[in-house]
């Protein structure tokens, strides 16, 4: 079975704080995506990356950046957290048309 | 461009009863189409995808959908709710344009509540 991995299920970091998070699979894939999801709003993709160190912007990568140095991590980079950034991030990996998640870090910015 | 729209932000039905979650598709090109659940504080799990075979679909859990291009449509059904169906549904189209080809384009989702 395909598996994806976040660093955390929960996290809480306060305003302007450098936030990591992590996402690993371990199935070779050569694309891999962040998604937030807000209630009423969907999942929202911010960024994803086809290859390592390619990157692509989604919908909303403002205030985000992302690092894929290795073909199985892909992290994403809250340079300097605020509030409106309190959301459930997924990330996800993708093999042929299908996107296999991850179980979600849901961050709160105190 | 491709969108998805689902129907419904929460559906309620009692168990037993039949299910259907509503989603409308607007795509140029034939469209793959997929539906996902999550299970509370979970990531997406992948329900079924139609990818242009056969037009009903079925997929996990007892769930199926029916693609009806006529109708841009691909609602999904379940004969007999479960309380274990209590979710968020998510319909999904994947992209046919510039660099976001083969990425998803998500609905807002539809959360499930099956009553006792």
């Amino acid at each position: 079975d395909v598996k994806v991995t976040q660093s955390s299920r929960y996290l809480v970091k306060r305003t302007g704080e450098k936030v990591f998070l992590e996402c690993v699979q371990d199935m070779d894939h050569e694309n891999m995506f962040w998604y937030r999801q807000d209630p009423g709003l969907g999942l929202r993709l911010i960024y994803f990356s086809y290859d390592v160190k390619m990157k692509e912007k989604g919908d909303i990568p403002e205030g985000y950046s992302v690092s894929r140095e290795k073909k199985e991590r892909f992290s994403l980079i809250l340079e300097s957290a605020s509030t409106n950034q309190t959301s459930m991030y997924l990330c996800a990996s993708r093999l042929a048309n299908e996107q296999f998640f991850g179980p979600g870090t849901r961050l709160t910015v105190l | 461009a491709q969108s998805v729209t689902q129907l419904g932000s929460h559906v309620s039905v009692s168990e037993g009863a039949l299910v259907l979650l509503r989603c409308n598709y607007s795509s140029s090109v034939p469209p793959y189409l997929f539906w996902y659940v999550q299970y509370p504080n979970q990531g997406l799990q992948l329900l079924l995808k139609y990818t242009s075979a056969a037009t009903l679909v079925k997929g996990i859990n007892g769930f199926e959908a029916e693609f009806k291009k006529s109708e841009t449509s691909f609602h999904l059904t379940k004969p007999s709710a479960h309380m274990s169906d209590a979710a968020e549904y998510f319909c999904a189209v994947r992209a046919y344009y510039g660099g976001s080809q083969g990425n998803l384009i998500f609905g807002k989702g539809t959360k499930l509540s099956v009553k006792p």
